[in-house]
């Protein structure tokens, strides 16, 4: 049974870092084609993809938000690591891990449950 | 960057009826390797995003044969035959060729 769960702060200052820890069991991300990404959403706003980490540990950033954004694994722990700089009141939002499955394929099959940070200060 | 965009944002729609989203991208979806990397998900209130519809028109597991999806090169149209109750969330289309973007999503309700 594949599962994803986001942890991290609710709360953070502007200017502050971010760090979410995305815990995930059923697979593992040493498997060849494994990949786990971040994907986040403003209340009431669209999804917005962030980065993306694959089994290989090649990493993948979003154009707008690559020099904020860093992504990093443990796969003995099973975990994703993302952390996001200069955190500003617009970054407020349910930030999503989700996996794909296979290198071929390139959709998010599992999503965790979502984390609300909120950017206030 | 690719840009995704859906119409209508919002949709209201009877019960039994059917109901058709559309989504256009500002790039060919069409890979050198044959596939066409356009997915849909269906986000229902409170929940995360879940997969219905991967490269354009295959439904994913579990995913009712209600759902339908089509299209080729940049346009795309997600088609619901019959609208159930359990269908009420927003829809986002979704490109994977050039990293990856969602449109703005399409809010469905039930009349």
């Amino acid at each position: 049974q594949v599962t994803l769960r986001e942890s991290g702060p609710a709360l953070v200052k502007p200017t502050q870092t971010l760090t979410l820890t995305c815990t995930f069991s059923g697979f593992s991300l040493s498997t060849s084609g494994m990949c786990v990404s971040w994907i986040r959403q403003p209340p009431g706003k669209a999804l917005e993809w962030l980065a993306l980490i694959d089994w290989d540990d090649d990493k993948y950033y979003s154009t707008s938000l690559k020099t904020r954004l860093t992504i990093s694994k443990d796969t003995s722990k099973n975990q994703v690591v993302l952390t996001m700089t200069n955190m500003d009141p617009v970054d407020t939002a349910t930030y999503y891990c989700a996996r794909i499955p296979r290198g071929e394929q390139r959709y998010f099959d599992y999503w965790g449950q979502g984390t609300l940070v909120t950017v206030s200060s | 960057d690719i840009v995704m965009t859906q119409t209508p944002l919002s949709l209201s729609v009877t019960p039994g009826q059917p109901a058709s989203i559309s989504c256009k991208s500002s790039q060919s979806l069409l890979h050198s390797d044959g596939k066409t990397y356009l997915y849909w998900y269906l986000q229902k209130p409170g929940q995360s995003p879940q997969l219905l519809i991967y490269e354009v028109s295959s439904r994913f597991s579990g995913v009712p044969d209600r759902f339908s999806g089509s299209g080729s090169g940049t346009d795309f149209t997600l088609k619901i035959s019959r609208v159930e109750a359990e269908d009420v969330g927003v829809y986002y289309c979704m490109q994977g060729i050039h990293l990856w973007t969602f449109g703005q999503g399409t809010k469905v309700e039930i009349k």
